[in-house]
């Protein structure tokens, strides 16, 4: 089992320029999630799926969209990248709905916005 | 209101030494779980303990053990006899139920002096 893998671990981008961010698990779980972790923030919640084909908001979600494609994969999606988004993205996964289950989290993604 | 709080930026143990690292919560829900995680200098997410807001006996796993106050809202998490490797940060987080967001605090930064 790999878990929760993620691609690419590092990317440079220019102000400006588009990018997806690409997470997937084997471990069967419904939920899925996209962070972002900032230095003195810690993790902030992006956008979650509850399920496949629901997806909702969570604290931070302005300049991104996401795509859960299948019970296995969601997608993060920068437009138009800017440099406040400059920060290490985590994808991670856990069983829906209870509270007893833990996340399982992906190595993350050390983006940087030029 | 933060849900989670962590109110200690950085600690410092002897190695060999017991450490208590901080956690309060702020929820209304009556089920709800809090957990531990660790986040070496590697940068991957690694879930160290779980406790369950009806569960009566402080979790324990190997080393770590959390401290569980309901009526205090505070989930500390201690770290007996301290190794090297424990240098990290620690965050806490909490998962209301039935749901699907996770809330994480800001984090401490343990160091463990030889």
């Amino acid at each position: 089992n790999a878990g929760v893998t993620q691609t690419p671990k590092f990317q440079v981008l220019k102000t400006g320029q588009s990018m997806t961010l690409q997470c997937a698990q084997d471990m069967n779980h419904n939920s899925m999630y996209w962070y972002r972790q900032d230095p003195g923030m810690g993790l902030r919640l992006i956008y979650y799926s509850a399920s496949e084909g629901t997806t909702d908001k969570g604290e931070v979600p302005n300049g991104y969209n996401v795509s859960r494609l299948n019970k296995r994969e969601f997608s993060l999606r920068l437009e138009s990248a800017a440099p406040s988004q400059t920060s290490v993205y985590f994808c991670a996964s856990s069983e829906w709905g209870r509270s007893t289950d833990t996340q399982y989290f992906g190595p993350g993604t050390r983006l940087t916005v030029l | 209101a933060q849900k989670i709080t962590q109110t200690q930026p950085g600690m410092f143990v002897q190695e060999k030494e017991a450490v208590t690292l901080d956690c309060t919560y702020d929820t209304s829900d009556q089920s709800y779980g809090l957990f531990w995680y660790k986040q070496p200098s590697s940068g991957e997410m690694i879930f160290l303990i779980y406790q369950g807001s009806y569960d009566e006996q402080n979790a324990t796993e190997g080393r770590y053990s959390l401290n569980f106050q309901k009526a205090r809202k505070s989930a500390n998490l201690v770290i007996s006899a301290s190794q090297l490797g424990d240098s990290a940060m620690y965050s806490c987080a909490m998962r209301e139920g039935p749901g699907n967001q996770f809330y994480f605090g800001t984090g401490t930064s343990l160091t463990v002096i030889p």
